[in-house]
């Protein structure tokens, strides 16, 4: 059965470094999202990715944050410059279509820690 | 905005007990609502869903009605098994395809 792989699955860096999370959507989706959940707290939306640019974009998605679909496959999630409060597990997902009746399709999350 | 509250865990169980977990949301207009599992070393897949009030979504032996007096969408199961041990997320989606999730609920059964 397809699924959403992610990688790595815990990802350890210093501030102020930038990271790269990877994900591999399931290969006919048209629709990808990246969502983060902090420790104890609920699973945010960051944002969606369409026709190789941005759909929609939370508030949490500022300037430090990128995503990009470099080739036919992979998804990445870019931040900047991390900061001690990106520490959180990130998930990708990926949909066929965009209604949400369309179900979305999750990775098994990245753990990110910025220490 | 749209929220959505579930109860804290985790909840600790006997196998064969009877679970429930308690959802309760915030929106306007009409919702559809959602549960989705997370088991250990996985992505979150959808459990079950409801469109509208008084719809009822169901799988794997699990329940969720959807209660607009009550803004509720409460996930049951008569009899859990060791197998059930997950995170579980009440979900809610508006106009938006973007949904808005709770913070999780994990679940431990015992043999």
């Amino acid at each position: 059965e397809p699924e959403v792989t992610q990688t790595p699955s815990h990802q350890v860096t210093q501030m102020g470094q930038e990271v790269i999370l990877r994900c591999v959507p399931i290969s006919n989706h048209l629709y990808f999202y990246w969502y983060r959940q902090i420790l104890g707290q609920k699973v945010e939306f960051l944002v969606s990715f369409y026709n190789n640019e941005i759909s929609e974009k939370s508030e949490i998605f500022d300037d430090q944050f990128s995503v990009e679909r470099p080739d036919g496959s992979n998804f990445t999630l870019k931040i900047r410059s991390t900061k001690l409060e990106d520490s959180a597990m990130y998930f990708c997902a990926s949909s066929l279509l965009a209604e949400w009746e369309n179900e979305q399709f999750f990775g098994p999350g990245t753990r990110l820690t910025v220490l | 905005g749209d929220s959505v509250t579930q109860m804290e865990g985790p909840v600790t169980l006997s196998e064969e007990a009877f679970l429930t977990i308690n959802c309760t949301y915030t929106a306007t207009g009409y919702p559809s609502l959602f549960w989705y599992v997370q088991y250990p070393g996985e992505g979150l897949q959808l459990l079950l869903k409801a469109t509208k009030a008084d719809d009822k979504g169901s799988n794997k032996g699990f329940e969720a009605t959807y209660r607009k007096e009550t803004t509720s969408f409460h996930l049951e199961k008569g009899s859990v098994q060791v197998s059930d041990s997950a995170v579980y997320f009440c979900a809610l989606a508006g106009g938006s395809y973007i949904p808005t999730f709770g913070r999780g609920t994990s679940l431990i059964v015992h043999p």
